[in-house]
């Protein structure tokens, strides 16, 4: 079993939609979550941290349920600029350091 | 702006070339820095955690002697894949970043081995 495991998609989505991307993890042990965007031939780029409290940011909205260890993204409104891969990526303390895990990344497609 | 700088961007180079990466947190002291290689259309994988003043820690199939990872300092990390050969072609990318912080990510260096 994956890590991290995260639907590939693609997600092709209408702009002006809501889509959800769902994320979960294996390790109880995680201690960090968030969520980056990579664009094509880019590096990662952070989108924003997810708490279990639940944090939102613009039209970005990431939940974290750590029973259920269980991680995601809502984005609302979609923007033809918001096509990206999504990753889900969660920091684990092993071994006495840290270590980032990845998803293979959720891909949207948002259309005109 | 970046605060994590790679360097190169990009290097072309015959098979058996050893090539250096190096990584620079602009403007703070990285605890912990990683390495990643990313081949077309996968997703990222981590192929060591380089700790300041340390030995790196490799993932398993990472080999060691392959990928040398010199952490000197909190604000430089360097990968040098040696001896590269076509199979070495990918996408390097490197992160540093603070304790249970999110990392940053250097803009990634394209290597393509002929």
């Amino acid at each position: 079993r994956k890590e991290v495991e995260q639907d590939p998609g693609p997600f092709n989505v209408p702009e002006g939609a809501t889509v959800a991307f769902n994320c979960t993890y294996s390790n109880s042990a995680s201690q960090s979550f968030f969520w980056y965007r990579q664009d094509c031939r880019k590096e990662p780029k952070l989108l924003m941290s997810v708490y279990s409290s639940g944090n939102e940011d613009g039209r970005f909205t990431a939940q974290l349920n750590r029973a259920s260890q269980y991680i995601s993204l809502l984005i609302r409104d979609s923007k033809l600029s918001d096509s990206a891969t999504y990753l889900c990526v969660v920091l684990l303390f092993s071994g006495g350091y840290n270590k980032l895990i990845f998803g293979a990344g959720t891909r949207l497609a948002v259309h005109p | 702006g970046a605060v994590v700088s790679q360097h190169p961007s990009r290097v072309i180079c015959k098979s058996g070339t050893s090539v250096k990466i190096e990584c620079r947190s602009l403007d703070f002291q990285a605890t912990t820095m990683f390495w990643y290689r990313q081949f077309p259309k996968q997703s990222l994988m981590l192929m060591a955690t380089s700790n300041e003043g340390s030995k790196a820690t490799y993932e398993q199939g990472v080999e060691k002697d392959k990928f040398l990872i010199n952490h000197a300092s909190l604000t430089l990390s360097t990968l040098t894949v040696t001896s590269a050969h076509p199979e070495d072609s990918s996408f390097y990318i490197c992160s540093a970043g603070r304790w249970n912080q999110p990392q940053h990510f250097g803009d990634g260096t394209r290597l393509s081995i002929l």
